[in-house]
């Protein structure tokens, strides 16, 4: 595609369910990120992968929150058993092979817990 | 973001320069990077300056880098009503391969 899709763009959830969320990044980038952006912070990385493996994930909180990417496109980012303090913006980003001239965003998912 | 520090808000007026600032704290930061957010949009990459420069002009946008104090602006020259929006800087990690960002500086242009 032409840039990074994110769906869907606002989820909201009750607290204990588990969602799922997905991220289409461009046509041929190698390297795809997760991060977190609570309110009225800057985006937090969650994790990296490169192909099909997660070359990073570090940034993960807890056990609760896992991401697969099984073909090296699609993303989906899968929160367990979520909580209120879950409710953030979740952006992905894609570049061509994880280099570092700067990633391209997607306009994110608004997770919100209730 | 704890580690790359911005001013919370800055307020122009419209066509005054605008200048936003950033210190970072890893000397082995490669490339540091200047990205835009808009209410309910995602981040759109201004601009990046390699650690070797300490100047890079784009259009109306200039970067300074001080390597030495670990200090990065963005300067925005003739500042209009649509540069009101967020702005990020962030830092590439040598060896990690991950962003870091900023908490984000809040850039309000008023007429």
């Amino acid at each position: 595609g032409a840039g990074v899709s994110q769906t869907p763009s606002n989820k909201v959830t009750e607290k204990g369910k588990y969602v799922e969320l997905r991220c289409d990044p461009i046509s041929g980038h190698t390297a795809l990120y997760w991060y977190r952006q609570s309110l009225g912070q800057g985006p937090e990385f969650l994790i990296y992968f490169q192909g099909t493996g997660a070359a990073d994930d570090s940034g993960l909180p807890n056990d609760r929150f896992f991401a697969v990417r099984p073909e090296g496109s699609v993303s989906t980012l899968k929160i367990q058993r979520t909580e209120r303090g879950d409710s953030a913006v979740y952006l992905c980003a894609s570049s061509l092979d994880g280099s570092n001239y700067g990633y391209t965003f997607g306009s994110g998912t608004r997770l919100t817990v209730v | 973001g704890e580690d790359v520090e911005q001013s919370l808000f800055l307020s122009v007026r419209e066509g005054d320069s605008s200048v936003i600032n950033c210190t970072y704290t890893d000397s082995s930061s490669t490339y540091l990077y200047w990205y835009k957010q808009e209410p309910g949009a995602g981040l759109q990459l201004l601009t990046y300056i390699f650690s070797n420069m300490d100047m890079k002009q784009d259009q109306r946008l200039t970067v300074l880098l001080n390597k030495k104090d670990k200090h990065l602006s963005l300067r925005i020259a003739d500042t209009q009503t649509g540069d009101s929006a967020i702005y990020f800087c962030a830092e590439f990690r040598w060896g990690t391969d991950k962003l870091i960002f900023g908490t984000g500086t809040r850039l309000q242009v008023f007429p």
